[in-house]
């Protein structure tokens, strides 16, 4: 079975510029949960999405956005970008909700300049 | 809010000695799920236990065991006798209806 899939690898933005990073789940997964995670503050929840529907959200601003797609793959934007978005985003997908084992992708890994 | 203290920054052993890493919670959910992951230095943060809050039965798994109290809310991690490929950090985390919650992790350094 393919693990969580993570793309692209790495991105460079500048300031002000939007982002849009992928992921597709294990097969069968139906929930994809956004992480960031960065050496100050840690790994950070950003959302949760579960048959198309966003179940849960962290305290993000509105500048983070998600979606997910009928076959469960997921995309997550970031407008406006600002330097302090430089981080490893990462994507967890599990059969059900996220309060059972999430399986992690690789990560993007965001700098901003 | 909810929140997943690990104390424990760094810790370093050397092989064949036993290490536990120590989570503390907080929420006031009744229903909650407490988890370890381990990222290795590849990255890919990897699943080790999952533990319901009406669960409170400590489990081994080999050399791994956790032990779970809700007394003092605390979900501790023992590896008994280290090995090098122990090394990489190890996040407790903690599931409840609206929030997901990572302590800031433990990094483990085994030497040989």
């Amino acid at each position: 079975k393919a693990g969580v899939t993570q793309t692209p690898r790495y991105l460079i933005k500048t300031r002000g510029q939007q982002v849009t990073l992928s992921c597709s789940p294990i097969s069968g997964h139906r929930s994809v949960s956004w992480y960031q995670q960065t050496p100050g503050q840690g790994l950070q929840f950003l959302f949760e999405y579960f048959s198309e529907t966003q179940r849960n959200k962290g305290n993000f601003p509105g500048r983070f956005s998600g979606r997910q797609f009928s076959n469960s793959r997921s995309e997550m934007n970031v407008s406006t970008l600002e330097l302090g978005d430089s981080a490893l985003y990462l994507c967890a997908s599990s059969e059900g909700y996220s309060n059972q084992p999430q399986h992690f992708g690789d990560g993007t890994r965001l700098s901003i300049l | 809010a909810q929140k997943v203290t690990q104390a424990q920054t760094e810790i370093s052993v050397v092989e064949k000695e036993d290490v536990t890493l120590d989570c503390v919670y907080e929420t006031r959910d009744t229903t909650y799920y407490l988890f370890w992951y381990k990222q290795p230095p590849s990255g890919e943060l990897v699943f080790l236990i999952r533990r319901n809050s009406f669960d409170e039965q400590n489990e081994i798994s080999g050399r791994y065991s956790w032990n779970f109290q809700k007394s003092t809310s605390s979900f501790n991690f023992t590896i008994t006798a280290s090995l090098v490929v122990d090394s990489g950090v190890y996040f407790c985390a903690l599931s409840s209806v609206n929030d997901m919650r990572f302590g800031a992790g433990t990094r483990l350094t085994v030497k040989p």
